[in-house]
């Protein structure tokens, strides 16, 4: 039992390149998460799908975009990478969409963008 | 979603106790109280969870008034391995339009 893992685990990208950071959970859950999180500061959520099928924007989601692939899978998408998207970035997942639900974390993927 | 307010760092010593509180003025009827812990160079992690009252686990002890204005997470006899950044969060099941906000959390640093 994995539980998140998120794929790679660094990442230098040059302005204006593309990449997907990719996120699985192997616990049946139905909503997960991306988050990115700047040195020294909280995690500020991107976007969420609260269960297979939908998404919803977070609180900073300009410049991504994300899949629920199937149940298992949310990928985030960087289409044209900025220098301002240098950050590490966590997938989580919870049962269900309640923000009373414990979330569960991935051990993040570090993004540097030049 | 209730804003909570939380000091941004703590220090302590080895094997004391350490209280971290937490306050949200506005916390909605249906609203629980979580902490996270996030270690260095990791995802956040579960600690507890409450409505009112106390609730222990094998971790942490949350305390929390009757007017659940504020919260208090108690962590007995911490160790150097207790040093982390913890985060309370309130919110609900209902209420999916608001995002969940970690915050900048606290910043537990323990001293030999």
């Amino acid at each position: 039992n994995a539980g998140v893992t998120q794929t790679p685990k660094f990442q230098v990208l040059k302005t204006g390149q593309s990449m997907t950071l990719q996120c699985a959970q192997d616990m049946n859950h139905n909503s997960m998460y991306w988050y990115r999180q700047d040195p020294g500061m909280g995690l500020r959520l991107i976007y969420y799908s609260a269960s297979e099928g939908t998404t919803d924007k977070g609180e900073v989601p300009n410049g991504y975009n994300v899949s629920r692939l199937n149940k298992r899978e949310f990928s985030l998408r960087l289409e044209s990478a900025a220098p301002s998207q240098t950050s590490v970035y966590f997938c989580a997942s919870s049962e269900s969409g309640g923000w009373d639900n414990e979330q569960f974390f991935g051990p993040g993927t570090r993004l540097t963008v030049l | 979603l209730a804003k909570t307010t939380q000091p941004i760092s703590m220090d302590s010593y080895e094997g004391q106790e350490v209280n971290i509180t937490c306050s949200h003025n506005n916390i909605a009827t249906n609203d629980y109280i979580t902490w996270y812990q996030q270690f260095p160079s990791q995802g956040p992690r579960f600690i507890i969870q409450g409505y009112k009252t106390k609730v222990t686990n094998e971790v942490a002890s949350l305390f929390i008034p009757a007017d659940r204005k504020s919260s208090t997470l108690s962590l007995p006899r911490v160790s150097l391995s207790d040093t982390a950044v913890y985060y309370c969060l309130v919110g609900d099941e209902v209420n999916r339009d608001d995002k969940i906000i970690f915050g900048k959390g606290t910043r537990l640093h323990i001293l030999p």
